[in-house]
């Protein structure tokens, strides 16, 4: 089993629409959990970091944490054309600084 | 001014050669990384280094030697390329316990 679990898509959806993008981990020593969004040809850029369960936001971003269930989530509001990218999951213990991705979903917001 | 920054951008070599990819980072932070993006997204982490010291070392193979001159530069050496290292690597810079910064990667094809 995989240490991180993401649904590699593609997802597509209309501009305006809600985007949810989740991820399952399988180790519950994993405390740190964050968001990246990488366009094609750059480096992931760092959109999310949280540490606790529930949820972070900030603008349209909304990250959701359920340890019980070892389930992360990143929800999109009010999607742009500019939000399509490749996201990806990425998740730390709290014992390293080792950070383990997921396979990344690749979302395209048509307008 | 670009946080994390790696030369070159773009590397093709033929089998067998040594090469160089160099990082910098001006963020102050104690950590920095290389990770490998396979054709198929997956990040993967490869090294990584807590001020000048290797605190992380995946089954890398041995051409594979990173050299760490100071806490904001983290090189990266391949001696004997080979076809299968053809990916895209990138170099990460962070704060321990913080989500990590990466830079524009380097996209290595060996012929």
């Amino acid at each position: 089993q995989k240490e991180v679990e993401q649904d590699p898509g593609p997802l597509s959806v209309p501009e305006g629409a809600i985007v949810s993008l989740n991820c399952t981990y399988s180790n519950s020593a994993f405390q740190y959990f964050m968001w990246y969004r990488q366009y094609s040809r750059k480096g992931p850029e760092l959109l999310m970091y949280t540490y606790s369960s529930g949820n972070k936001e900030d603008g349209r971003f909304t990250a959701q944490v359920d340890k019980s269930s070892k389930y992360i989530s990143l929800f999109i509001r009010d999607s742009q054309p500019s939000d399509s990218a490749t996201y990806l999951c990425a998740i730390r213990s709290g014992a390293t600084n080792k950070l383990i991705f997921g396979t990344g979903t690749l979302l395209a917001v048509q307008p | 001014d670009t946080a994390v920054s790696q030369t070159p951008k773009y590397l093709v070599t033929q089998m067998g050669n040594d090469k160089s990819i160099k990082c910098e980072q001006n963020l102050g932070h104690d950590t920095m990384y290389w990770y490998k993006q396979d054709s198929k997204k997956f990040l993967k982490i490869m090294f990584s280094y807590n001020n000048k010291e290797l605190i992380i070392n995946e089954t890398v193979p041995n051409r594979f030697s990173p050299k760490s001159p100071d806490k904001a530069h983290l090189n990266l050496h391949i001696n004997s390329l080979e076809l299968g290292d053809s990916a895209v690597y990138f170099c990460a810079s962070s704060q321990f316990g913080q989500g990590a910064f990466f830079g524009q990667g380097t996209r290595l094809t060996v012929v």
